[in-house]
């Protein structure tokens, strides 16, 4: 295990409500990562953190924001959530930006009704 | 823009028999390629990646891919498969200085008694 935790591991809410996730690590690893994973589409990035406060977006980051106060914690937050925003989250983490290696976390399943 | 495409979504075959999960890429620029793979309810593993040289890689469990230039393609093989094989596998692609990992939708291999 690459000491990467998620929490909550699932969650349930309605649309318009506000949701943060929570992606932990304890290898002191600079770059961290949010993807969603939907049925037919893999997972694709959408936002990545290269430092403390030093976040960018990825391909999909429309709806969602992130903060990154201290190294061990990536936030992720639906400021309104919508049904679109239904999916599978799962927090990465690498030791560099072109390190080819990026290790997984165990997910977590949002469903907005 | 890059792309990665697994031709099949889903992949049955019979224990001890082999198999070959097909991945094609489009890039423009030298790109470095890998296989994941996700257990049910699991974050994605990493079974192997091509970065230079020999265009055979071998992997964990078993696991080999061939890089191939000219047909811009990186096919997944394995001579003899488990039940625990079972899982879904994921092709990713990285142009050289890039930021983000191409994840393709994904091949369910599903390997019968």
């Amino acid at each position: 295990d690459a000491g990467i935790t998620q929490s909550p591991r699932h969650k349930v809410t309605e649309t318009g409500t506000p949701v943060t996730l929570r992606c932990h690590q304890t290898e002191n690893h600079r770059y961290m990562y949010w993807y969603r994973q939907d049925p037919g589409h893999g997972l694709r990035l959408i936002h990545y953190s290269y430092g403390v406060k030093d976040t960018d977006k990825g391909e999909v980051s429309d709806g969602y924001s992130v903060s990154r106060s201290k190294t061990e914690d990536f936030l992720l937050t639906l400021e309104s959530a919508t049904s679109s925003q239904t999916s599978v989250y799962f927090c990465a983490i690498s030791v560099r930006l072109d390190d080819n290696e990026q290790f997984f976390g165990p997910g977590t399943r949002l469903t907005v009704l | 823009a890059q792309s990665v495409t697994q031709l099949d979504s889903q992949v049955p075959v019979f224990e001890e028999a082999p198999v070959e999960l097909r991945c094609n890429y489009s890039s423009s620029v030298s790109v470095y390629l890998f296989w994941y793979v996700q257990y049910p309810n699991q974050g994605l593993q990493l079974l192997l990646k091509y970065l230079s040289g020999s265009t055979l890689v071998k992997g964990i469990n078993g696991f080999e891919a061939e890089f191939n230039k000219s047909q811009t393609s990186f096919h997944l093989r394995k001579p003899s498969v488990h039940i625990s094989d079972t899982a879904e596998y994921f092709c990713a692609v990285r142009k050289t200085g890039a930021n983000n990992l191409f994840f393709g939708t994904g091949t369910r291999l599903t390997v019968i008694p």
